[in-house]
């Protein structure tokens, strides 16, 4: 079966400008999380859902940044007005469950705002 | 809050040789899963191995395996054998065991860069 897909992969922005990331989980995953990860460093945690709630926003860093998976597949990580510092790889990684042990990672989409 | 320490950023190994990668943490949490992921280049995160925190018996699949020390928060991975597709960057992680907000999410380490020399 198919895997994690995310779209773009790349995306350039201009300062200030809105961008949109999308996550196709792994079908049949309830659990779907967003990560962050910067240039040489580690992924840093940013959202989860059960289905379509969205049960933790903590890692969120500001609230230019909004997710939504409204009908508990498809996810989309919206960043408004984007500054530099936003520039990073996103992760989208699915499970089947909160409590599974194994989190399936997407390709990631790169962001660079210029 | 925990935190996931990788203090080796890059390390180099000769092909079919054995190499550890370290891994330390910080935790008040008595259960929990350590894992160890890697990227290749291509940027896809695939896990290699996991370990439970309950488990004493260190957790091995194949050329990989792990020597976890609970007491000393000691989580580090060998590779056996080492072949030139080990080559990738390796991502130590942290899950707690519990329940509830702020239970699910892995904490990562910073990672290492293994290159293999042919």
């Amino acid at each position: 079966g198919a895997g994690v897909s995310q779209s773009p992969r790349y995306k350039v922005a201009k300062r200030g400008q809105d961008v949109a990331l999308r996550c196709d989980p792994i079908s049949g995953h309830v659990s779907l999380f967003w990560y962050q990860q910067a240039l040489g460093q580690g992924p840093e945690f940013l959202t989860y859902f059960q289905n379509e709630a969205q049960l933790d926003k903590s890692g969120l860093p500001s609230d230019r940044f909004f997710a939504e998976r409204p009908e508990g597949s498809v996810s989309t990580l919206k960043i408004q007005r984007t500054q530099q510092e936003d520039s990073a790889v996103y992760l989208c990684a699915s499970s089947y469950g909160l409590l599974s042990y194994e989190q399936y990672f997407g390709p990631g989409t790169r962001l660079t705002v210029t | 809050a925990q935190t996931v320490t990788q203090s080796q950023p890059e390390m180099s190994v000769q092909e079919a040789e054995t190499v550890t990668l370290s891994c330390t943490y910080d935790t008040s949490e008595s259960d929990y899963y350590l894992f160890w992921y890697k990227q290749p280049p291509s940027r896809q995160m695939i896990l290699v191995i996991r370990q439970e925190a309950y488990k004493q018996q260190n957790a091995t699949e194949n050329r990989f395996s792990v020597n976890f020390q609970k007491a000393a928060k000691s989580f580090s991975l060998k590779i056996s054998d080492s072949q030139l597709g080990d080559a990738a960057m390796y991502f130590c992680a942290y899950r707690s065991a519990s329940s509830g907000a702020g239970s699910y999410q892995l904490t990562f380490g910073k990672g290492t860069k293994l290159s293999v020399i042919p």
